[in-house]
C-alpha cells in the first residue's frame, strides 16, 4: 500500500535559518505529492504540490521537488520566520487510481526569534 | 480560493450526548467530502468518505453507528458523534474535493472541530 515517511520532529531553528524537512514515499504509479501546513488549533492548508516527476512546487518561499528516482519530496525554505512555526504534513494521492490522500505523521517546526 | 467552513470550532459536551459537526463548501460544489480524526501530535486518520446522495464509506475500525455521516447536498456533509464518551474527545477535520476541479486532485480542509467530552 501507499505510505509517506517524514522526519520526526520537532525541528527547532532560529529565525533566518535554512529549513529542510525530509519526506519519502512508497506508492504505485505516479501519484501527486503535497505539503500541507497546520497552524496551532487550525485545519490544514495546502502549501504546495507537484504532479509529476521533476516538478517543483513553491509557495511563500517554500519549495519541494518531486524526485521519482529517490521517491522523495523534501520541503525547503531558505530563511524561516517565527510565523512559519507550525506542523507540516507531506501527503500523496492519485496512486493506483485512488484520490484519497495518504498523509505522513507530520513534522513540527518551531522557529525562535 | 475554495473555502470549507466547519462548525462548530469547539464543542464541550457531557458523556452520553450526541454532537453534530457541519462541513460546508462555500464557493464550490463537493460530491465527495472526507472526515478525519487527529490525535494530539499525530497525523490525520481518515474515518470515512462521504458521497453526496449515497451512504458514506467507512474505514476499517470506524464504527458507522457511532459516527453517523450524512451528505445531503453538494455543499454540506455532517458528522454526528452519537452517545459521545470521553474517548471520543479529539480534533475532527473535514475536507472536500471541488467537483469541477477533480483533475487538480486537491483537497480543501475545514478549520477543524475540537470535541471535548466530559
Amino acid at each position: 500500500g501507499n505510505s509517506v515517511t517524514q522526519m520526526e520532529g520537532p525541528v527547532t531553528l532560529s529565525e533566518e535559518a535554512f529549513l529542510t524537512i525530509n519526506c519519502t514515499y512508497t506508492a504505485t504509479g505516479y501519484p501527486s505529492l503535497f505539503w500541507y501546513v497546520q497552524y496551532p488549533g487550525e485545519g490544514l492548508q495546502l502549501l504546495l504540490k507537484a504532479t509529476k516527476a521533476d516538478d517543483k512546487g513553491s509557495n511563500k518561499g517554500f519549495e519541494a521537488t518531486y524526485r521519482k528516482e529517490t521517491t522523495s519530496f523534501h520541503l525547503e525554505k531558505g530563511s524561516v520566520q517565527v510565523s512559519d512555526s507550525a506542523v507540516y504534513f507531506c501527503a500523496l494521492s492519485g496512486s493506483g487510481g485512488s484520490y484519497i490522500p495518504t498523509f505522513g505523521r507530520g513534522t513540527s517546526l518551531i522557529v525562535h526569534p | 480560493g475554495a473555502v470549507v467552513s466547519q462548525h462548530p470550532s469547539r464543542v464541550i459536551c457531557k458523556s452520553g450526548t450526541s454532537v453534530k459537526i457541519e462541513c460546508r463548501s462555500l464557493d464550490f460544489q463537493a460530491t465527495t467530502m472526507f472526515w478525519y480524526r487527529q490525535f494530539p501530535k499525530q497525523s490525520l486518520m481518515l474515518m470515512a468518505t462521504s458521497n453526496e446522495g449515497s451512504k458514506a464509506t467507512y474505514e476499517q475500525g470506524v464504527e458507522k453507528d457511532k459516527f453517523l455521516i450524512n451528505h445531503a447536498s453538494l455543499t454540506l456533509s455532517t458528522l454526528t458523534v452519537t452517545s459521545a464518551h470521553p474517548e471520543d474527545s479529539s480534533f475532527y477535520i473535514c475536507s472536500a474535493r471541488d467537483r469541477d476541479r477533480l483533475a487538480k486532485n486537491i483537497q480543501y480542509f475545514g478549520a477543524g472541530t475540537r470535541l471535548s467530552v466530559l
